[in-house]
């Protein structure tokens, strides 16, 4: 069974800019989660979404969108970058697919986002 | 303050070590609790899941939980250098969904 797979591994980007990130979550999963890793702040988490449906969602502004397509994967967007957005982005996948909850997390290695 | 609190370290001990880490919280709701190991430039990878108050032992790994006084430890016996990484503690409230809240990572390195 394949794992969480993120793309890209590394991106750099410039203030005012917007970035799209990717993620496939676990083969056959539909709940697929977004966190955010600062060295300041740890990990925090952005949102989740089941079944193309966005169904919970942390304390972020609204430049932090995201979206799920009927295959599962995921997209992730931030627009107008600002330093601060400088982080590792990671994407998780419940332990058991289905509509469980509080359930464990497998993650992916993440999308290194540095801001210029 | 944070809802979830954890000694960031360094922590740094000889190897066959027994390791103990730990995490308070604050919000009475979380149910569910879990310990990840962090390597550098990788992905959190999941050790421990447990959702009672007591023990679950996993190997070298044992997850202890107290929900009386919200307080959960990872112990881990005979550290090997290869212990060597960030250890978070994450934990969810029922209702929830997925939504894990993580304490901000003990750093240990084990030492030959």
């Amino acid at each position: 069974k394949a794992g969480v797979t993120q793309t890209p591994r590394y991106l750099i980007k410039t203030r005012g800019q917007q970035v799209t990130l990717s993620c496939s979550p676990i083969s056959g999963h539909r709940s697929v989660s977004w966190y955010q890793q600062t060295p300041g702040q740890g990990l925090q988490f952005l949102f989740e979404y089941f079944s193309e449906t966005q169904r919970n969602k942390g304390n972020f502004p609204g430049r932090f969108s995201g979206r799920q397509f009927s295959n599962s994967r995921s997209e992730m967007n931030v627009s107008t970058l600002e330093l601060g957005d400088s982080a590792l982005y990671l994407c998780a996948s419940p332990r058991r697919g289905g509509m469980y909850s509080n359930q464990p997390q497998h993650f992916g290695d993440g999308t290194r986002l540095s801001i210029l | 303050q944070k809802e979830v609190e954890q000694d960031p370290g360094p922590l740094s001990v000889p190897e066959g070590a027994i390791v103990s880490l730990n995490c308070t919280y604050s919000n009475s709701a979380f149910q569910y609790f879990m310990w990840y190991r962090q390597y550098s430039r990788k992905g959190p990878e999941l050790l421990m899941y447990t959702y009672s108050s007591g023990n679950k032992e996993d190997g070298r790994f044992t997850a202890q939980v107290d929900k009386s006084s919200k307080y959960i430890s990872l112990f881990i016996r005979d550290s090997q250098p290869s212990d060597s990484a960030t250890y978070l503690c994450a934990m969810s409230e029922t209702g929830g969904g997925n939504k894990l809240t993580f304490g901000t990572g003990t750093q240990l390195k084990v030492e030959l």
